[in-house]
This record gives structure tokens, C-alpha cells and sequence, in this order.
């Protein structure tokens, strides 16, 4: 079965630092999900990227996909205390043997910013 | 246009007690899923519905169980609660059977057992 394995598990930035998050995957990834969430919360979308190579960018967020599809990294550019929370990647495991939403999550990575 | 509802909030429960969790999804979303998220164990997928159907169950016990409504709304079922079921659980609706739109989730329902 498919595992997403994200690094760092928790991360301490001052404000107005790069930071890097990664997604590695056991398999090809064919969709992956970026999401945020505030403790006890539930998940704020952020990005998804279905091909090879493909980068998005939403305000100072960036996510990237590999080449290969197997790895996925998110960048956040000039970290502000609103950044802070829990960052998860998903993917669905079966996007071509059958039509079924369902979603593995890495285990997150915990972002503190530090004013 | 309104998001993924999900009630209660919160809800205490006493070990072998049963509860219900609602969710709304976002109008014209037929899919719902829904997830476990626990510290030890994160999210984990416990069903998905479409059309009134469940199409996927995760790796949980008989005492977890849904249903979807003509309207979309989910219910999801616990008997015979547990300690090891505290935890926040999560729907998500999407457009369409892949989720090519994305998954859109609710706040939780943090339940305590």
C-alpha cells in the first residue's frame, strides 16, 4: 500500500524565513493534495498538483511536483505568524484501478513561526 | 457560496454509548468521505459515499457506519463507543467521483469518549 512520508515532522521559523516542507511517496503520486490546518481544526486546501513538473503558487505558497512523481515539496517565502499550523499532503492511492475519493495524508508537519 | 457543515462540534460520550456525526456538503457535491484523525494514528479514511452509496471502507471495526441521504448528507454512526475512539472526525464532499475538483473538508467533530 502507498505511504507519504513528510520531513521535517515539526519545524521552528523566525518570521520572515524560507521554509521547505517535503512529500515523499512510495509510489507514483497521480494526485497530491497540499492542506493546512489549525490544531483541532478541520483542513484548509491549499494546492493540488496532478502532473510532472508541475509548480503552483498561491500568495508566498509554492508547491512543487517531481519529475518522477514521487515527491512533493512545498515552499513558503517570507513566513509570517498566519503561516503556522499543521501542513499535510494526500494522495489517492488508487486513481486508476477504480472511481473512489479517498485520500492517504502524510503525517504533517508542524510549522511554528516565531515573531 | 456555504462550505462543508459538519455538527456537532463537540460531543462527550461515555464508553459503550452509540453516537451520530451530520455532514453537510457543499450544494451540488454528491461525494462524501469521511476520516479519523487521531495523534497516534492521523488521518485515517473510514468511508466514502456517492450517490447514496458506499463505494470504499477503510480498515475500521463493523461498529463504524454511514449513510448518505437523497440530499448528499452524510450521517456516520459509532456504537459501542470506546476510549480509543476520541478523536476529530473530518468529512470532505468533492464534485465528482475522482476528486478532480479537489476535496473540500468540514471544521470536525471532536468527539471525547
Amino acid at each position: 500500500s502507498q505511504e507519504l512520508e513528510q520531513s521535517p515532522q515539526s519545524l521552528i521559523v523566525q518570521e520572515g524565513k524560507n521554509l521547505t516542507i517535503n512529500c515523499t511517496s512510495s509510489k507514483t503520486l497521480y494526485g497530491l493534495y497540499w492542506y493546512k490546518q489549525k490544531y483541532g481544526e478541520g483542513l484548509i486546501f491549499l494546492m493540488m498538483l496532478q502532473k510532472g513538473g508541475e509548480e503552483k503558487s498561491h500568495e508566498k505558497i509554492t508547491a512543487k511536483l517531481d519529475e518522477k512523481k514521487q515527491q512533493s515539496s512545498l515552499h513558503i517565502t517570507a513566513s509570517q505568524p498566519s503561516h503556522a499550523g499543521i501542513y499535510l499532503c494526500g494522495a489517492d492511492p488508487d486513481p486508476i484501478g477504480g472511481a473512489t475519493n479517498k485520500l492517504i495524508f502524510g503525517t504533517g508537519t508542524l510549522l511554528a513561526v516565531q515573531p | 457560496k456555504a462550505g462543508v457543515t459538519q455538527t456537532p462540534r463537540y460531543l462527550i460520550k461515555t464508553r459503550g454509548q452509540q453516537v451520530t456525526l451530520s455532514c453537510s456538503p457543499i450544494s451540488g457535491h454528491r461525494s462524501v468521505s469521511w476520516y479519523q484523525q487521531t495523534p497516534g494514528q492521523g488521518l485515517q479514511f473510514l468511508f466514502e459515499y456517492f450517490s447514496e452509496t458506499q463505494r470504499n471502507k477503510g480498515n475500521f471495526p463493523g461498529r463504524f457506519s454511514g449513510r448518505q441521504f437523497s440530499n448528499s448528507r452524510s450521517e456516520m454512526n459509532v456504537s459501542t463507543l470506546e476510549l480509543g475512539d476520541s478523536a476529530l472526525y473530518l468529512c470532505a464532499s468533492s464534485l465528482d467521483v475522482r476528486g478532480l475538483y479537489g476535496y473540500t473538508f468540514g471544521s470536525g467533530t471532536r468527539l471525547t469518549v
